[in-house]
């Protein structure tokens, strides 16, 4: 079966531009998670959900950053005015665990999102 | 809070050599324990998890990993590199128990394996 995917692949923004980026998690799985992973570093949590519910958003750097998953299916992360800070690869993981997992839940990434903002 | 170090940045090993992949967390109490390996463009893949079994774990591509208490180790370890081991390899940690955070993982900052022929 498929696994999970993302989209754009790579995305160049001009400094204060709005981004979307796109996941697609594994049909079924309930919950999805986003990851930014800088140059040179492991991936860092961003944020957590249930299936629609956005039940951890610790990890967003600023409130500039914004994620949705209204239907509990496919999730968009959105960056608004982005910084040239903001330059990473944005990973985003599936899991079929539910609520009480208690993380031995296999979590299953994408290809990631590169962004590039000037 | 929760902690991972993975000593050494870089490894460069010959093919048909051990791998030694090192990785130290810090954690109040046993955490469970993951390590992840990324080939170049694409995403992080699992390669055994430590889960408060076994503490001698076995994962795929001929990887295993033991989990040390008294050391807070969880080394990664292979017999025999092949050229196409050569990736970037991730350790982390989540909590354990259900609910709370323990769906976050906490890497660390990656090796770099190569392996040279």
């Amino acid at each position: 079966g498929a696994g999970v995917s993302q989209s754009p692949r790579y995305k160049v923004a001009k400094r204060g531009q709005d981004v979307a980026l796109r996941c697609d998690p594994i049909s079924g799985h309930v919950s999805l998670f986003w990851y930014q992973q800088a140059l040179g570093q492991g991936p860092e949590f961003l944020t957590y959900f249930q299936n629609e519910a956005q039940l951890d958003k610790s990890g967003l750097p600023s409130d500039r950053f914004f994620a949705e998953r209204p239907e509990g299916s496919v999730s968009t992360l959105k960056i608004q005015r982005t910084q040239q800070e903001d330059s990473a690869v944005y990973l985003c993981a599936s899991s079929f665990g539910t609520l009480g997992w208690g993380a031995q839940e296999t979590q299953y990434f994408g290809p990631g999102t590169r962004l590039l903002v000037l | 809070a929760q902690s991972v170090t993975q000593l050494g940045s870089h490894v460069s090993v010959s093919e048909g050599a051990l791998v030694l992949l090192r990785c130290n967390y810090s954690s109040s109490v046993p955490p469970y324990l993951f390590w992840y390996v990324q080939y170049p463009n694409q995403g992080l893949q699992l390669l055994l998890k430590y889960t408060s079994a076994a503490t001698l774990v076995k994962g795929i591509n001929g990887f295993e990993a033991e989990f040390k208490k008294s050391e807070t180790s969880f080394h990664l370890t292979k017999p025999s590199a092949h050229m196409s081991d050569a990736a970037e390899y991730f350790c982390a940690v989540s909590a354990v128990g259900s609910g709370g955070s323990n769906y976050k993982l906490t890497f660390g900052k990656g090796t770099l394996l190569t392996v040279n022929p």
